[in-house]
């Protein structure tokens, strides 16, 4: 009965590969996020879905897209891994109107 | 450009002192702020907030200040227990659900 969750947990991979990583909430909110969380531990968002529809889109390279099939799922693509993807990517959700976010386990991704 | 800052990357406390963390910003629309805390390897979890609106929120042993003008919050924990180690992380929301976190501060709380 976990809350957030996402898959995989780890991830190890070759530069140029493609990779994706799910997210699925079942607290019934309907907004979801991306974070990104870097070598510095700086958590910053990268995506914000609100009801399957992207509301926040920080600046982050086209080779990330975001897809929502439903409220409850969020995942990310990645095409073309860097070097500098490697981190930690948390997917959160909260309800709008809301001031608490739900995080997820984290997905360590690791690009060789 | 980082909105929230948290200065110190780490603090120790003797158990049963007082845990003072601290975080700065620099958006005045800011309208919540919120403290998380997250373990290792596990996603950061929801600890206390607070509107702009207010100067102070208590819960337990947890208290989080609000100073506007100064454009500063801290999380006071007192006391300090050995399960408060972990790394202690400051949010602030924009109307429209948009969060910014600082950098995250290690408390490591000594027995």
């Amino acid at each position: 009965d976990t809350a957030v969750s996402q898959t995989p947990k780890y991830l190890v991979t070759q530069m140029g590969n493609d990779k994706s990583i799910k997210c699925e909430q079942n607290l019934g909110h309907d907004t979801m996020y991306w974070y990104k969380q870097d070598s510095k531990k700086f958590l910053k968002i990268m995506f914000s879905y609100n009801n399957k529809e992207l509301i926040i889109n920080e600046t982050v390279p086209n080779r990330f897209s975001p897809k929502s099939p439903d409220k409850a799922h969020l995942n990310l693509h990645i095409n073309s891994l860097e070097l500098g993807d490697s981190a930690v990517y948390f997917c959160a959700s909260t309800q709008r109107g809301r001031q608490t976010q739900y995080f997820g386990p984290g997905t360590r991704l690791l690009v060789l | 450009d980082q909105q929230v800052k948290q200065n110190s990357p780490s603090l120790s406390v003797q158990e049963g002192r007082i845990s003072i963390l601290n975080c700065d910003y620099t958006n005045s629309m800011f309208d919540y702020f919120l403290w998380y805390k997250k373990y290792p390897a596990e996603g950061p979890t929801f600890l206390i907030s607070i509107s702009s609106i207010k100067d102070k929120n208590e819960d337990g042993r947890f208290t989080v200040f609000l100073n506007k003008s100064a454009k500063h919050l801290s999380l006071h924990i007192v006391p300090s227990q050995p399960g408060d180690s972990a790394v202690y992380f400051c949010a602030a929301k924009l109307t429209g659900n948009q969060f910014y976190f600082g950098t995250g501060t290690s408390l490591t709380v000594i027995p």
